[in-house]
């Protein structure tokens, strides 16, 4: 979905390195999520984020972080990247505004293909 | 706990054959449920959803879903299969009663169409 960017698409990275990924979204969403692909695994839920003071740590936070410096904008860090943080991480957004069953479609950018060396 | 699951890694078929791409589910309470769909080098895209009312539920290209409440399923067809619909499907659930927002998605099936 053109609406929600990701930067960058690839990188490659070294064991140790402190790494950010960025996303945007000109959707004027609310709720900001990180995940990550592995396969077989499927999507899991690295942090969200309801509005920009709300914060939350999804089932697989250990060794991330995030920043949401504005709506429009979610950040995802590797303080200090390690090999099995090798894996494709998607930014999505919903609204709530879009209330009733709406608030739960999710729209995701097109990824972040990241490998630790 | 919630829990979605998708029991077959891939499905093969036949251009122009019905598909099917099955989800099960665990939740407290009524669910509700999604299928996203991801093509290669993209991101998930939306297809359908099962809130409430009929069982069976039409989405995007084409594809429509059935909700089971008995078998707790909630399997992805469509009657005429495309080569362009080969794919990665995810079904995902979100706990109707919940107090958060998370929705938590099965490990994916690859559909492949031969032609």
């Amino acid at each position: 979905d053109a609406d929600v960017t990701q930067t960058p698409r690839n990188r490659i990275t070294k064991t140790g390195k402190r790494i950010m990924l960025e996303c945007s979204q000109t959707k004027g969403h609310d709720r900001m999520y990180w995940y990550r692909q592995d396969p077989g695994l499927g999507l899991r839920l690295i942090y969200y984020s309801f509005d920009v003071k709300d914060i939350n740590k999804g089932e697989i936070s250990d060794g991330y972080s995030v920043s949401r410096q504005a709506q429009a904008k979610f950040s995802l860090s590797l303080e200090s990247a390690i090999p099995n943080q090798t894996a494709l991480y998607f930014c999505a957004t919903s609204d709530i505004r879009a209330g009733g069953t709406r608030e739960h479609e999710q729209f995701f950018g097109p990824g972040t293909r990241l490998t630790v060396l | 706990a919630q829990s979605v699951a998708q029991p077959e890694d891939q499905v093969n078929v036949a251009e122009g054959n019905p598909l099917t791409v099955k989800c099960t589910y665990s939740v407290s309470g009524n669910p509700y449920l999604f299928w996203y769909v991801q093509y290669p080098n993209r991101g998930l895209q939306f297809l359908l959803k099962y809130i409430t009312g009929d069982n069976l539920v039409k989405g995007s290209y084409g594809f429509e879903a059935e909700f089971n409440k008995s078998q707790t399923s909630f399997h992805l067809k469509k009657p005429s299969a495309l080569v362009s619909d080969s794919a990665l499907y995810f079904c995902a659930v979100r706990d109707r009663g919940g107090a958060t927002n998370k929705l938590i998605f099965g490990t994916g099936t690859l559909l492949a169409v031969q032609p």
